[in-house]
């Protein structure tokens, strides 16, 4: 089975432009979970889903982050305008079910430059 | 969630026993042992978890204290392929910890051939 796919897994752009990440949930997982990782900050968790609707959002950095689950088997997270401290790796992880197993099933990470 | 400590590294021969110790001394009774690993440039990868008892599974053991204030996570064979950030998190299910594994700064875990 194919796991959690996230895309793009590099990118770079200039400050003020939006971002856009993507990821595919593990067919038949219910929960979704968007990460991000610095150097100074580790492994935060940003936001999470339940069957489609955002739970917890209060790791959202500010207001130009967003993120969307526009189907069960989809998400995206978007940053508008983008800052140069915005450069991190940003994972996507998804859950079976709806109970909160701890298990969590990560991507391989967008690495995400604001220059 | 409970405060874990592990060593910030360790080192192990290949085709040892790696064994990473995680001191939790303020667990709570609700609260569950969590281990994760991180190899460079990849996601975290789940390894294995537990609340009181020992657990066992395809790729490490979880030895629990009777008191539960600490553990052990145990590479029975280490290989080259398990050098890695080894996390250790304690955190209770549901409720406000819904999913939210804070991971701290593990330990680095370096196997030689």
């Amino acid at each position: 089975d194919a796991g959690v796919i996230q895309s793009p897994r590099h990118e770079v752009t200039e400050m003020g432009q939006e971002v856009t990440l993507r990821c595919k949930l593990i067919s038949g997982h219910n929960s979704l979970f968007w990460y991000r990782q610095t150097m100074m900050r580790g492994l935060e968790l940003l936001i999470y889903f339940n069957n489609n609707v955002p739970i917890d959002d209060s790791g959202m950095p500010e207001d130009r982050f967003s993120a969307k689950m526009p189907n069960a088997s989809f998400s995206t997270l978007k940053i508008q305008p983008s800052e140069p401290r915005d450069s991190a790796v940003y994972f996507c992880a998804s859950s079976r079910g709806t109970g909160d197993t701890g298990e969590l099933f990560f991507g391989e990470g967008s690495r995400l430059t604001v220059l | 969630d409970a405060k874990t400590t592990q060593p910030p590294s360790m080192d192990c021969a290949e085709g040892r026993a790696a064994n990473l110790p995680c001191n939790h001394s303020t667990i709570s009774g609700n609260e569950y042992v969590y281990w994760y690993r991180q190899i460079h440039s990849q996601g975290p990868q789940y390894i294995i978890h537990g609340l009181k008892n020992n657990e066992t599974n395809e790729m490490a053991s979880l030895i629990i204290t009777e008191d539960r204030k600490s553990s052990t996570l145990i590479l029975p064979h280490a290989t080259l392929r398990d050098t890695a950030v080894y996390y250790c998190i304690v955190r209770a299910r549901g409720g406000t910890s819904y999913g939210k594994l804070t991971f701290g700064q593990g330990t680095i875990l370096t196997v030689h051939p």
